[in-house]
């Protein structure tokens, strides 16, 4: 079975700090995905990355995806109470049709 | 605008009821799918169906069924609810996967706000 594992669980700073998540697997991925669900909805996508290695910036927020494709970073920099939510990275592996959801970051910033 | 529409955002059941959560999209997507959310276990795949009257089980189906009898529409069924079903249901829709310049392509999952379920 294919896991997921996020880092930290929960996560509580101050308006201003830098923050970074961590999304790991003993599974390779054809490409992984980072949602933002915020409190009565649905998770929304914020980035996809499909190439080793590769980098995304959004903004304030940085993703990368690992050289062997088996794990993730998210970075925000200058966090701000709007980014509060809960992260979840979501792996995709070709022929399967399935996505892979990782346990979950909830993040606070506070003002 | 994608729309992922769900039937009800707050269920109260009793053990052992039937339960009909159904999910409506309108963008014509190929793939649709229904998760379960609990703290702690993220987002945990129950079905996904890919065509219509297609259907494939997920991570967790136990308990579970679903229908596809219209491209737009996909029901999740409990049979006979049970305590531990209660939780947080998702449903998704998705293009087909295309190709791109590397190759295989994951598309955007386009969420519901979501179910709510509560068995007693």
């Amino acid at each position: 079975t294919q896991l997921l594992e996020q880092s930290p669980q929960f996560l509580s700073i101050q308006e201003g700090e830098n923050l970074t998540v961590y999304c790991n697997s003993s599974s390779v991925f054809s490409s992984l995905q980072w949602y933002r669900q915020e409190p009565g909805e649905g998770p929304v996508l914020l980035v996809t990355v499909v190439t080793g290695g590769e980098v995304k910036k959004l903004k304030r927020l940085t993703f990368q995806f690992g050289d062997a494709r088996k794990d993730s970073s998210l970075h925000i920099t200058a966090a701000q109470p709007g980014d509060t939510g809960l992260y979840l990275c979501a792996g995709y592996t070709s022929g399967t049709y399935k996505y892979i959801f990782g346990t979950g970051t909830r993040l606070k910033v506070l003002a | 605008d994608v729309k992922v529409t769900q039937s009800s955002r707050y269920l109260v059941k009793r053990t052992g009821e039937k339960v009909f959560l159904e999910c409506v999209q309108d963008m014509d997507h190929e793939n649709m799918f229904w998760y379960r959310q609990d703290p702690g276990l993220g987002l945990r795949l129950i079905y996904f169906s890919y065509d219509v009257k297609m259907k494939e089980k997920g991570d967790i189906p136990e308990g579970y069924s679903v229908s596809r009898e219209k491209k737009e529409r996909f029901s999740l069924i409990l049979e006979s609810a049970s305590t531990n079903q209660t939780s947080m249901y998702l449903c998704a829709s998705s293009l087909q996967i295309i190709f791109g310049l590397a190759g295989r392509y994951t598309g955007e999952l386009f969420f519901g706000e979501g179910s709510r379920l509560t068995v007693l």
